[in-house]
């Protein structure tokens, strides 16, 4: 198993400011993943994080908008940059710690909002 | 594209009763097919999950049944209890592409006392 600590727990931002959303993990993963879940909605991937290589984006997300950064096996940020209020949303981290297909674990997710 | 397709949006049941959600996919290379259980303020937490090679699978009060034909599957959540009040995503995933999961958009169940 694996437990997820993510920080901050929710915030209330500016907006044009930007956040940085830390994920630790107990235990060394390969593999972490970054979701957004707008308000009613289902968990949308943002990002692929692996350690020492940049982060893969999915369509529609982009590296200047939502930068991360890996630096070890056990922890990963988010920066969402130069805030909107359709940014707000709750951000959620994700790991895989075992083999392929395995269960994922998530962190209980920061609650954004942009004002 | 929406990958995994999910039904009802929402679900309000009687407590003792048997909750349903239904969903669909359409890419046959799917070969992981997890629920995951959401309560307000917390990330989602795995339910129970099932492979192709199965048709049901049952843990407790929940099972799985997957019909792999109709490439859809289903949660039945039997003698549903208020403490079940909670959002349900399915979601789908195949192995060679690095655990990447496709969620449906989750229904919302209520059970009523």
């Amino acid at each position: 198993s694996a437990v997820i600590s993510q920080k901050p727990s929710r915030d209330i931002c500016q907006r044009g400011t930007s956040l940085t959303i830390q994920c630790q993990v107990d235990s060394q993963v390969t593999m972490m993943f970054w979701y957004r879940q707008q308000p009613g909605q289902s968990l949308t991937l943002i990002a692929t994080a692996n350690q020492g290589s940049e982060a893969t984006y999915e369509s529609g997300f982009v590296i200047d908008k939502f930068p991360i950064s890996r630096p070890n096996l056990t922890f990963s940020t988010l920066t969402v940059s130069n805030m909107s209020p359709e940014d707000s949303s709750i951000y959620l981290c994700s790991v895989y710690p075992g083999q392929l297909n395995t269960e994922a674990f998530f962190g209980q997710g920061t609650r954004l909002t942009v004002v | 594209q929406q990958q995994v397709k999910q039904s009802p949006q929402s679900l309000i049941v009687q407590k003792g009763g048997i909750s349903i959600i239904n969903c669909a996919y359409e890419n046959t290379a799917f070969d992981y097919f997890p629920w995951y259980q959401q309560f307000p303020g917390k990330g989602p937490a795995l339910l129970i999950a099932i492979r192709p090679d199965v048709s049901e699978k049952k843990e407790g009060r929940f099972t799985i049944s997957f019909n792999k034909s109709a490439k859809q599957f289903s949660l039945h959540i039997m003698d549903s209890q208020p403490g079940d009040s909670a959002t349900y995503f399915c979601a789908a995933s195949k192995s060679n592409t690095g655990n990447q999961f496709y969620f449906g958009t989750g229904t919302s169940l209520t059970v009523i006392p």
